[in-house]
């Protein structure tokens, strides 16, 4: 069973950047049948997708957080991580990690397993 | 790239159909048959309900359906329960290899 957890800081500074991690069992993030993403989301709002990571770093950002987004991953650890910059209040939400399937997998460009989620609150 | 988007609500009775719209533009929900969506309850992680516009996952009920025709995909629960409520969100694929997501839905069984 594939399982992904966040882990995070939970409390930023503004101006500071926050580093997310999501760690993954039962699966390998070097398999080409999937990709890794990050969504998030404000409390009480919709979700936003961040950005997804595959091969051997190969990466898609929103446009909208594309200069302040970096993703990497360490295959050695099976994990995959978020860094976000210039954090301001508009970045506090929960940030969730997700599998998606690739047209390699049956389940294609669809985020079919989640984490449960970290909340990443911005505050002096 | 905008949000795609859904009505902020809808309702329904125990028993009866609804059907959530998901309305994007040719260079997304049209451009591709990769829409899919998501059920959140309070509090949880969304879970995959629909894929590739209208296929459902492992261990989904076949009261979720989902169609699309042009830039609108729409969800559809039949026989509704009270397990239904919770919030539905669309995404889809777009032309510049992103993901965008639909402001979401509140589903009300009444």
């Amino acid at each position: 069973q594939v399982h992904l957890q966040e882990s995070g800081p939970g409390l930023v500074r503004p101006a500071q950047t926050v580093s997310l991690t999501c760690s993954v069992s039962g699966d390998s993030i070097s398999r080409d049948t999937h990709y890794w993403s990050w969504i998030r989301q404000p409390a009480g709002k919709g979700l936003e997708w961040i950005g997804r990571i595959y091969d051997s770093g190969s990466t898609n950002y929103n446009p909208s957080l594309k200069s302040r987004v970096t993703m990497s991953m360490d295959t050695s650890k099976n994990q995959f991580s978020l860094n976000l910059s210039s954090v301001t209040a508009a970045d506090t939400a929960v940030y969730y990690c997700a599998r998606l399937g690739s047209s390699g997998w049956y389940i294609n460009r669809a985020f079919d397993i989640w984490g449960p989620g970290t909340e990443v609150i911005v505050s002096s | 790239q905008s949000a795609l988007t859904q009505p902020a609500s809808v309702s329904g009775s125990p028993g009866r159909s609804i059907t959530i719209s998901c309305t994007g533009t040719s260079n997304d929900v049209g451009a591709y048959n990769f829409v899919s969506w998501y059920q959140q309850d309070p509090g949880k992680a969304p879970k995959l309900v629909i894929y590739e516009v209208s296929h459902r996952p492992s261990g989904v009920s076949n009261r979720f359906s989902g169609s699309k025709s042009g830039n609108t995909a729409s969800l559809t629960i039949s026989g509704l329960q009270a397990e239904d409520e919770a919030d539905y969100y669309c995404t889809s694929y777009t032309s510049t290899s992103t993901w965008v997501f639909g402001g979401g839905t509140k589903l009300a069984v009444l």
